[in-house]
């Protein structure tokens, strides 16, 4: 199975910060990456495709990059609304796999 | 538009089962798959595997073989997921998620409590 290793698991972070995310996959998986964005007692939100594509309604301020076997999102200026748990996911192979997930929390 | 909707909140003891159903509406039922996810309290998702719903065949990850089916009523447009035998550690909430997980359910939680 592809394991993804998503980092940091927990982090704060004040208003109007940067804030990246990383995921790095254990075998190549190209750009079959989708992040969500999950708030408390809510189903997971799309953010980003294919590694680096915006989903639909989506902030401008949120980004996906790559390089490598290491996947990035990132949050230009933080808000408020930003707060939430964070997960990459592989679909590449089966199974999919997702990281360990990130809880963005306010400084 | 696409909307996914999940049975309600289950209470069940160990040894029990239980099936939880995915209504879908917004499009056609049999042009897209539907897969699985588990979420255990506080922790990361779970791929469990998923069902082609134009054929009915299904691919499980290897930590739900055996006690996990998935099934579709296809006329009522509605996916399941029933577990038997229930334990401890299947206590989470479980989400369907049509293919290309652009599209969720709710999320159903299910308790296992003696």
């Amino acid at each position: 199975d592809i394991q993804m290793t998503q980092s940091p698991s927990s982090m704060s972070a004040s208003l109007g910060d940067r804030v990246t995310i990383t995921c790095q996959a254990s075998q190549d998986i190209g750009n079959n990456l989708i992040w969500f964005q999950q708030k408390p007692g809510k189903s997971p939100r799309p953010m980003i495709y294919y590694a680096t594509n915006l989903a639909n309604g989506v902030p401008s301020r949120f980004s996906g990059s790559r390089s490598g076997s290491d996947y990035s999102l990132t949050i230009s200026s933080l808000e408020s609304e930003d707060m939430a748990d964070y997960h990459c996911l592989q679909y590449k192979q089966y199974p999919r796999t997702f990281g360990g997930g990130t809880k963005l929390e306010l400084k | 538009q696409i909307q996914l909707v999940q049975s309600g909140p289950e209470v069940k003891k160990p040894g029990e089962s239980v099936k939880i159903s995915c209504k879908a509406s917004g499009y056609t039922f049999t042009q897209a798959g539907m897969q699985w996810l588990k979420q255990a309290q506080g922790k990361s998702l779970k791929w469990m595997g998923w069902i082609n719903t134009n054929t009915g065949k299904t691919t499980y990850a290897a930590d739900f073989t055996g006690r996990f089916v998935f099934s579709l009523e296809t006329s009522a447009s509605t996916a399941y997921l029933q577990i038997t035998n229930l334990k401890n550690e299947d206590m989470a909430t479980y989400f369907c998620a049509r293919a290309a997980f652009a599209y969720w359910g709710q999320g159903t939680l299910v308790t296992v409590s003696s």
